[in-house]
């Protein structure tokens, strides 16, 4: 079976830019997608599609893939962006199956 | 507006069972597959079970198969997942989501339904 890897945590000062990564062998042959969950609140899809922006998501929210592995970047950094980020990507090569990475906390300093 | 709203949660003895609901409004409710997604306290995200539109197609993880029933009634709009023989590690906040139909992702998601598993 198939994994999401992701590092458990980031740190970004305002301003700057926060890159946070999911690897995975699924990766090379299914999309990636980003979501953004707030402390008590449920998650938002923030890139679909490894790089796609729903409407309503700020531009300085962007998404790339390369191989095994994606890559969600925050550019210009703001308080408000302090969340856990989770990857996801879905498996049908066999029984349907709906994959999460284990989630990064950015913490905006 | 789109909205989901999950109700049933709540406390239940390792062993017995639980039905959750889900309330779907401001969409075209039988053009979308349906998730749930869950939650256990401090930790990640989780998926549950996936149901196509018309709910003839119904996929699970391996750790609820067998387990957990996921349905719905679409002259309801209302979406389902019936739980047997829960047991403490099922102890999460329960989502409801809306398949995102351009892409494999989730767009739409309930504000969560609690279910704790404990004696």
């Amino acid at each position: 079976s198939y994994e999401l890897t992701q590092s458990p945590s980031v740190s970004v000062s305002p301003g700057q830019t926060a890159r946070i990564t999911c690897s995975g062998d699924i990766l090379s042959k299914q999309f990636g997608y980003w979501y953004q969950q707030k402390s008590g609140q449920a998650p938002v899809l923030v890139i679909f599609k490894d790089n796609e922006r729903p409407s309503g998501i700020p531009e300085r929210f962007s998404g790339s893939s390369s191989g095994t592995t994606v890559t969600l970047t925050i550019s210009g950094v703001q308080a408000e962006d302090e969340a856990e980020y989770f990857c996801q990507s879905a498996d049908d090569s066999g029984p349907y199956t709906v994959l999460f990475g284990g989630g990064t906390k950015l913490t905006v300093l | 507006q789109v909205q989901l709203l999950e109700s049933g949660g709540g406390v239940v003895q390792p062993g017995r069972s639980l039905r959750l609901s889900c309330a779907a409004s401001g969409f075209g409710f039988n053009d979308y597959s349906l998730h749930w997604v869950r939650q256990a306290p401090g930790r990640g995200l989780e998926w549950v079970a996936l149901t196509s539109p018309d709910g003839s197609i119904r996929h699970y993880s391996e750790t609820v198969k067998g387990r957990f029933t996921i349905s719905r009634d679409n002259s309801k709009n209302t979406l389902y997942l019936e739980m047997i023989s829960l047991r403490t590690e099922d102890t999460a906040k329960y989502y409801c989501a809306r398949d995102h139909q351009p892409s494999n992702a989730i767009d739409v998601w309930g504000q969560g339904t609690l279910v704790t598993v404990s004696s």
